[in-house]
């Protein structure tokens, strides 16, 4: 079946604008994830949505990040006047119900100029 | 809060050897451990999964690993490196607590594998 997708894969923007990044997550999770990767690091914690609602959004780093789930299925993150040190990769994973098993999809290269 | 602590950034073993590659962790309850590996511009895919049954576990492509309580500790192992096992290896616990679902991952370690 079809997995986690996330558009665009590459994304290159000025510092100082505005990105959307979008997941895809597998039909019927309801649990879903968003992590950033720096070069060389593990992945971590954004924000994370039960349904609709953001359950946890300890993860994000300052008031330009923002999420939004309002059907329940398809994820958007939103980053306002980006800066060169938002350059990362940005993982989106789900989960089934019940289940503390997490599906990644490919992940969106984001690069701030 | 929990956290996790990869022993070696960089690990290199011939084709054919065994593959060690260290995790602990650090866990005020019960944790769930994860390995995933990572390939190159792709995203992450789950090895195995340690969810308080079996403290050995059995993943894919011949990799397991053992939980130790008392080590705190989830070392991933494969007896007999391949080539297409080149990658990065990423530990991550999981611990529900209140409303917090998250992995915590290690920074990882790249395996090279010598021909």
């Amino acid at each position: 079946g079809a997995g986690v997708s996330q558009t665009p894969s590459n994304k290159v923007t000025e510092k100082g604008k505005y990105v959307e990044l979008r997941c895809d997550p597998i039909s019927g999770h309801t649990a879903l994830y968003w992590y950033r990767q720096s070069l060389g690091q593990g992945p971590e914690f954004l924000i994370y949505f039960q349904g609709t609602g953001a359950a946890d959004d300890s993860g994000l780093p300052n008031d330009r990040f923002f999420a939004v789930r309002p059907e329940g299925s398809v994820s958007t993150l939103k980053i306002q006047r980006t800066e060169r040190g938002d350059s990362a990769v940005y993982l989106c994973a789900s989960s089934p119900p019940g289940s503390r098993e997490q599906f990644f999809g490919p992940g969106t290269r984001l690069t701030v100029l | 809060a929990q956290s996790v602590t990869q022993l070696g950034s960089h690990v290199s073993v011939s084709e054919g050897a065994l593959v060690l590659l260290r995790c602990n962790y650090s866990s005020s309850v019960p944790p769930y451990l994860f390995w995933y590996v990572q390939y190159p511009n792709q995203g992450l895919q789950l090895l195995l999964k340690y969810t308080s049954a079996a403290t050995l576990v059995k993943g894919i492509n011949g990799f397991e690993a053992e939980f130790k309580k008392s080590e705190t500790s989830f070392h991933l192992t494969k007896p007999s490196a391949h080539m297409s096992d080149a990658a990065e290896y990423f530990c991550a616990v999981s611990i529900y607590s209140g409303s917090a679902r998250q992995l915590t991952f290690g920074s990882g370690t790249q395996l090279t594998v010598l021909p």
